[in-house]
């Protein structure tokens, strides 16, 4: 399974923006793929926020707000999530996946505390 | 709505079997392609196995092939992962979760292994 690389933790104040980064493998080009994105708050279940391949292909989770939105870097083939207006309730853990062919890979998780 | 529910886990000796269940309900259960996921405590998400609606396809991670195997009973609404050949580092909280996105997520249950 292909390893997807996320900095383990972030922070940042109650209305500012959060950018999350997940970055692929070089073998694998974020360009063709859709990166789905997921929030874990402590002691529950992950909850399924957006999918995003590009601006005209992307989806956003049933009742996920709409200032959670997906985007790619294709120089630094990464993708990203991106938390405009943080609250407080943002503060949660953040995995990224794709899904390959054959096997489905998570990235490792940021956790996100919001100050 | 949608309901994941799973079987209680349990502590298991090494080398030793445990059998998951995940009763689903709220949707077309026979409709729609079902994973396992886990957690490790403190840890990231590891995805698992994954089967087709028509359990026509069954992949597994790395990790697990050769020793869990995945299953549905599409008649009972029911998913199951059975697991052989425990090994300590199979200690997690296991999910299962909807569809080929992880749409929906059961609550979880810990299986840990440990003599």
């Amino acid at each position: 399974q292909p390893v997807l690389t996320q900095p383990p933790s972030s922070s940042a104040s109650p209305g500012e923006s959060a950018r999350l980064t997940c970055t692929l493998p070089n073998d694998i080009n974020v360009d063709n793929y859709n990166i789905y994105w997921y929030q874990q708050k402590a002691g529950s279940p992950p909850r399924y926020l957006l999918y995003y391949s590009s601006d005209s292909n992307k989806g956003q989770g049933s009742g996920v707000p709409s200032r959670f939105s997906g985007s790619k870097d294709a120089s630094a083939n990464a993708a990203i999530l991106n938390i405009s207006g943080l609250q407080s309730e943002d503060e949660a853990d953040y995995y990224c996946m794709i899904w390959p062919g054959n096997a489905w890979a998570f990235g490792g998780g940021t956790k996100l505390t919001v100050l | 709505q949608v309901q994941l529910v799973e079987s209680r886990g349990g502590v298991v000796q090494p080398g030793g079997s445990l059998r998951l269940s995940c009763a689903a309900s709220g949707f077309s259960f026979k409709s729609h392609g079902m994973h396992w996921v886990r957690q490790a405590p403190g840890k990231g998400l590891e995805w698992v196995a994954f089967i087709r609606f028509d359990e026509s396809d069954k992949n597994y991670s790395d990790s697990v092939r050769g020793r869990f195997t995945i299953s549905r009973d599409n008649s009972k609404n029911t998913l199951f992962l059975q697991m052989n050949s425990l090994r300590p580092e199979d200690t997690a909280v296991y999910y299962c979760a909807k569809d080929g996105y992880f749409q929906q997520w059961g609550q979880g249950t810990l299986v840990m292994v440990s003599s």
